[in-house]
C-alpha cells in the first residue's frame, strides 16, 4: 500500500513555479521521501530525495516540513517538457520503492 | 548520471511464445534489480525484486513460473514472459540500485509488450 496522498491532477503555466504537494503523515524516522516522474510511456525519471532538510538540485526543490508529515515538490520554472506524472514515494533504506497513483501535471503554454 | 538500458523497447508475439526482457546497468554494479508492470493509465506495480546470485522474490500474486527472472551479473537481470497470453500485454520496465541502502533506483526506458 502506497503510504503517501497526493492530488491526481494539477496544472500550472509555462514558466511559473509548480508546487506539487504530497501527504506522508506515518512516515516513520528512518525513511526518506523520493520524488520521480514519468512522462508518457517512458521509464521514471529520479528528481529528488530527502530525510528531513530541505534539498535542492538542478531539477527541483524539496520542501519537508519540520514534523515530516508532508513534503512539496518545487519545479521552478515549468516548462512544457516538464508535463509528467509526478510520483512521491515514501522507503525506508534498501526497501522496494511503491508507487502510487500520483499527480498528472499539465504545463500550459 | 547512472543508466540503465532496457531491450527491446517494443515487442509483439504471438499466444503462447515467450519473451525476454534483458535490463543492464551500463555503468554501475547492481546487486539488486526491480520489474514492475504497468498497465495504460495505472500506476506501477512491482512484480519481482531481482538479487544477482540468488532467486528472485516476487510479490503476492505474481507467478514466479511465469515470469522467470534471472540475475546472473552485476550488470544484467532478464525478465522472461513464458507461455505469453494477451492479458500479459503490458508496459515492463526494470530499475536498479546504485549501491547500496538508500541510493536512488534509476529506470530503464521500458518494454512495451503486446500478445495477440
Amino acid at each position: 500500500d502506497a503510504k503517501t496522498t497526493q492530488p491526481p491532477s494539477m496544472d500550472c503555466a509555462e514558466g511559473r513555479a509548480a508546487n506539487l504537494p504530497c501527504n506522508h503523515s506515518t512516515i516513520s524516522g528512518n525513511e526518506y521521501v523520493y520524488w520521480y516522474r514519468q512522462i508518457h510511456s517512458q521509464g521514471p525519471q529520479y528528481i529528488i530525495h530527502g530525510l528531513k532538510n530541505n534539498e535542492t538540485n538542478e531539477m527541483a526543490s524539496l520542501i519537508i516540513t519540520e514534523d515530516r508529515k508532508s513534503s512539496t515538490l518545487i519545479l521552478p520554472h515549468a516548462t512544457l517538457r516538464d508535463t509528467a506524472v509526478y510520483y512521491c514515494i515514501v522507503t525506508g533504506s534498501g526497501d522496494k520503492l511503491t508507487f502510487g497513483t500520483g499527480t498528472r501535471l499539465a504545463v500550459r503554454p | 548520471g547512472a543508466v540503465v538500458s532496457q531491450h527491446p523497447s517494443r515487442v509483439i508475439c504471438k499466444s503462447g511464445t515467450s519473451v525476454k526482457i534483458e535490463c543492464r546497468s551500463l555503468d554501475f554494479q547492481a546487486t539488486t534489480m526491480f520489474w514492475y508492470r504497468q498497465f495504460p493509465k495505472q500506476s506501477l506495480m512491482l512484480m519481482a525484486t531481482s538479487n544477482e546470485g540468488s532467486k528472485a522474490t516476487y510479490e503476492q500474486g505474481v507467478e514466479k513460473d511465469k515470469f522467470l527472472i534471472n540475475h546472473a551479473s552485476l550488470t544484467l537481470s532478464t525478465l522472461t514472459v513464458t507461455s505469453a497470453h494477451p492479458e500479459d500485454s503490458s508496459f515492463y520496465i526494470c530499475s536498479a540500485q546504485d549501491g547500496g541502502g538508500r541510493e536512488k533506483l534509476f529506470f530503464g526506458s521500458g518494454t512495451q509488450l503486446s500478445v495477440l
